[in-house]
């Protein structure tokens, strides 16, 4: 099984600053790698695929970035509306498909 | 539009079995090429990816769940039962839509998702 581990945990970040969020996974993933938002009571959505690519609609402020084992999904400029959970999730091996134990980004 | 709708009893005995339903719209499963899954997310907690199954019928499942899990198609519904429930299968449940998407390499995302259904295992 490969094994997903993001850090922070918690991440504080004002208004307006930047977010850094990393994923890493126990073995190389390559690319296939996607971050999902989730906000409390909601569904997860996708951000990001192919751990660059942002999805429909999503703004440009998010960007993913990383190969192999290490990435990384910065939001540019925080909004409001950006404050929630952040998970990553491994689609390499299907055996199991996994996710990371998320980073939660609240307002300082 | 496609739309996702899980529906589900709420409130399971332990050792029961779990039959949950996601009910697709806006789209015909059976004439399109994707995967199906179910997601679950235990109060608090992470996410846990639990079966995905193609519009053709091929099924894959998480390991540690898999000898107690089905995952099946019917025309417009996709159907998850989990026996032998026990106080951890408590979660929220959610079904979703595996998308590929291809420009060169091929890359999969959950893109679309039921808002969920939460059941609690309890006597």
């Amino acid at each position: 099984e490969i094994v997903m581990t993001q850090s922070p945990a918690t991440l504080s970040v004002s208004p307006g600053e930047r977010a850094t969020l990393s994923c890493r996974a126990s073995q190389s993933v390559s690319s296939n790698l996607a971050w999902y938002q989730q906000k409390p009571g909601q569904a997860p959505r996708l951000l990001i695929y192919g751990a660059s690519s942002r999805a429909t609609g999503i703004p440009v402020r998010f960007s993913g970035s990383g190969s192999g084992t290490e990435f990384t999904l910065t939001i540019s400029s925080l909004q409001s509306e950006d404050f929630a959970v952040y998970y990553c999730q491994q689609y390499k091996d299907w055996s199991p498909l996994t996710f990371g134990g998320g980073t939660k980004v609240e307002i300082k | 539009q496609l739309q996702l709708q899980e529906s589900g009893p709420g409130l399971v005995k332990p050792s029961e079995t779990l039959s949950l339903t996601c009910t697709v719209s806006g789209v015909s499963i059976s004439s399109t090429n994707f995967y199906w899954g179910w997601v679950r997310q235990p109060p608090g907690r992470g996410l846990e990816w639990i079966a995905n199954i193609y519009s053709g019928g091929s099924a894959y499942y998480n390991p540690s769940l898999k000898s107690r899990v089905t995952i099946s198609l019917h025309t417009s519904q996709v159907s998850l039962k989990l026996t032998s429930v026990t106080a951890a299968d408590t979660a929220v449940y959610y079904c979703a839509r595996l998308y590929t998407y291809c420009s060169g390499p091929c890359y999969d995302g959950f893109d679309i998702w039921g808002q969920g259904t939460m059941v609690t295992v309890s006597s």
